[in-house]
């Protein structure tokens, strides 16, 4: 079954600086890859997702890339703000079912 | 308002007494889906749901029962529970059909005793 991977678990950077989680999935067949935030005591957010056809794709500050040939997926996050703190889940579904596999997770902090 | 409800939201029990927690949907959504959420292992599918009368196995289906016999309902059952079912529930729905994106409810914290 399939397997994905998160790294880092924590991530601390400074207000206005850029932050990166990385991803990897084991299934090749893996076609649609959301990100998810989920901030203290609250259910998690989508906040942007990709397809395995489209290479990156963007959405103001933030954007995830996908290297199929390496299988793997990254957040970036531009101009950090503190509101951007919380806990990051990547996920990947299946071409051939409907079981979502999330990672881990990354507990990403802002600092003033 | 299109939502996504779970209930309770918060439960204390005891082993082995049987429990529902229930789950519901008004986007006519026909995926949908439970997890559990513990510290460090992300979240986990237990079990889903493409459509009423169809239900799979998620990554961690022992302990736990679910039927689908309205769209908009999908509870999840514990016959039997036991304290290492103690988690953090969500449930999530998404439209189907090609779109994936998934709405989640507000979470129910199950402990058992």
């Amino acid at each position: 079954g399939e397997n994905v991977e998160q790294h880092p678990s924590t991530l601390s950077v400074q207000e206005g600086d850029s932050a990166v989680i990385k991803c990897t999935y084991s299934d090749s067949a893996s076609n649609y890859f959301p990100w998810y935030k989920q901030e203290l005591g609250k259910r998690p957010q989508l906040i942007i997702d990709i397809r395995s056809n489209v290479g990156e794709k963007k959405d103001q500050r933030i954007a995830v890339t996908l290297n199929k040939t390496a299988k793997h997926f990254s957040l970036h996050i531009t101009e950090t703000q503190p509101e951007d703190s919380a806990v990051y889940f990547c996920a990947a579904l299946s071409l051939y079912g409907q079981n979502f596999v999330f990672g881990p997770g990354t507990r990403l902090s802002v600092l003033p | 308002e299109a939502q996504v409800t779970q209930n309770p939201r918060y439960l204390i029990t005891v082993t082995g007494k049987k429990l529902t927690v229930t789950c519901s949907q008004n986007m006519n959504h026909e995926y949908m889906s439970w997890y559990r959420q513990d510290p460090g292992l992300g979240l986990r599918q237990i079990y889903y749901s493409m459509n009423v009368e169809v239900t799979d196995k998620g990554d961690v289906p022992e302990g736990y029962k679910v039927s689908r016999k309205e769209k908009r309902n999908f509870p999840l059952i514990l016959e039997s529970p036991s304290p290492n079912q103690t988690s953090l529930y969500f449930c999530a729905s998404s439209l189907g059909a090609g779109d994936n994106t998934q709405y989640f409810g507000p979470g129910t914290r199950l402990t058992v005793l």
